[in-house]
């Protein structure tokens, strides 16, 4: 069935580095990736998103890459800050596949 | 305008009792979705909606039953609680389902079953 594989499982950075998260889907269908922050105890929200016709986007200190070829996708977090420690989830929806797949997500710590 | 919201916000159960999990929706969007979370597996989908009076099974449906009688409720049963059901469960909807429609998600509930 559908799959989407996440890594790392575990990242932690110093304060103004960078982080990358990336995920790798497995049905060729998909055509949007969103990502998903979701800070302890609280609810998943969405972050970032990009379609298949898109290989970039960005939003201040984070964007996303697209390579709809090798099917990868990846996170990027800028000039990190502690606030920006939760679990990142991505995850890859097919339309008429009323169907959303999660990777299992990384947690990210920033160290200040 | 609340969003998606959830009750209970916490339950504790004992084996083979039964609960209903309530949400609710005040955004007007045709489908809703209930998820569980457990520790190092992501979000994995229960059942979802895709209208009032629809239902259908999503990745891990066994033990759960659900029904959408009103477009804004979404109801998640379980008719006779395992410890495996010990969870995390976040229901969410959208406009609909396609390229682009974020899902929101409600706060959440955590069950534990002894």
């Amino acid at each position: 069935g559908e799959n989407v594989e996440q890594h790392p499982s575990t990242l932690s950075v110093q304060e103004g580095d960078s982080a990358v998260i990336k995920c790798t889907y497995s049905d060729s269908a998909s055509n949007y990736f969103p990502w998903y922050k979701q800070e302890l105890g609280k609810r998943p929200q969405l972050i970032i998103d990009i379609r298949s016709n898109v290989g970039e986007k960005k939003d201040q200190r984070i964007a996303v890459t697209l390579n709809k070829t090798a099917k990868h996708f990846s996170l990027h977090i800028t000039e990190t800050q502690p606030e920006d420690s939760a679990v990142y989830f991505c995850a890859a929806r097919s339309t008429g596949g009323f169907k959303t797949i999660f990777g299992a997500g990384t947690r990210l710590f920033v160290k200040a | 305008n609340a969003g998606v919201t959830q009750t209970p916000k916490f339950r504790v159960l004992k084996t083979g009792q039964s609960m209903t999990l309530l949400c609710a929706q005040d955004m007007n969007h045709e489908y809703m979705y209930w998820y569980r979370q457990d520790p190092g597996m992501g979000l994995r989908l229960i059942h979802y909606s895709v209208g009032e009076g629809t239902t259908a099974k999503g990745e891990v449906p066994d033990g759960y039953n659900v029904s959408r009688l009103k477009k804004q409720n979404f109801l998640l049963g379980l008719e006779s609680a395992a410890p495996s059901q010990t969870s995390v469960y976040f229901c969410a909807s959208s406009y609909r389902e396609g390229v682009g429609d974020t899902q929101y998600f409600g706060p959440g509930t955590r069950l534990t079953v002894l």
